[in-house]
């Protein structure tokens, strides 16, 4: 079975400018989550989607938008780029069974100049 | 709302020493606890975890044990090597739906 994998793994952005940020899930799971991991801080959690609905949402402003997929792809979309927005962004795939293991992907490295 | 504490700083010990690494949590429920680990360069995995009071979860001869009556889940290891150097997150999930709030980390440094 395939991990999880992102896209880019690295990319620069201008403040003001949007970034789309890409995840492909684990085969066989319907549930992606995103964080964000500021440099020397733990992952924060952003949202996650179940079968392509938002199923919960973290502290994070409205500019900070997903989309879910048929195929349980996700994006993570961030509008307005702010500086503080640099971060390793993180996705996790899950089955969306209790108690399951979620597994991360290599994570996409951010930096808003 | 949810949160983890883990001890300040970075850890630094020589080969073959115990390690410690302090977690303690805040929940209202009862939520499963993980144990995370991050090498340079790479993304999260999974290196243990505990659903219920009293359980120990173990892995790769690292150990924690939920304790409900402290809300803790310390994390340790009775003899490190050189490869366990990494950052080590502590993690809740209080409805268990990977919905996980993390701690701040401990970057763990093992001298030969």
């Amino acid at each position: 079975e395939t991990g999880v994998t992102q896209s880019p793994t690295h990319l620069i952005k201008t403040r003001g400018q949007q970034v789309t940020l890409r995840c492909s899930s684990q085969s066989g799971h319907n549930t992606v989550s995103w964080y964000q991991q500021a440099l020397g801080q733990g992952p924060q959690f952003i949202f996650q989607y179940y079968r392509e609905e938002e199923n919960g949402r973290g502290n994070f402003p409205p500019r900070f938008s997903g989309l879910q997929f048929p195929n349980y792809s996700s994006e993570l979309n961030v509008n307005a780029l702010e500086l503080d927005d640099s971060a390793l962004y993180l996705c996790a795939s899950s089955s969306g069974q209790a108690n399951t293991e979620a597994f991360f992907g290599q994570g996409t490295r951010l930096t808003v100049v | 709302g949810d949160s983890v504490t883990q001890m300040e700083g970075p850890v630094t010990l020589s080969e073959e020493a115990f390690l410690t690494i302090n977690c303690t949590y805040t929940a209202t429920g009862y939520p499963s606890l993980f144990w995370y680990v991050q090498y340079p360069g790479e993304g999260l995995q999974l290196l243990l975890k505990a659903t219920k009071a009293d359980d120990k979860g173990s892995n790769k001869g690292f150990e924690a044990t939920y304790r409900k009556e402290t809300t803790s889940f310390h994390l340790e290891k009775g003899s490190v090597q050189v490869s366990d150097s990494a950052v080590y997150f502590c993690a809740l999930d209080e409805i268990r739906d990977n919905r996980l709030a993390f701690g701040k980390g401990n970057q763990v440094v093992v001298i030969p």
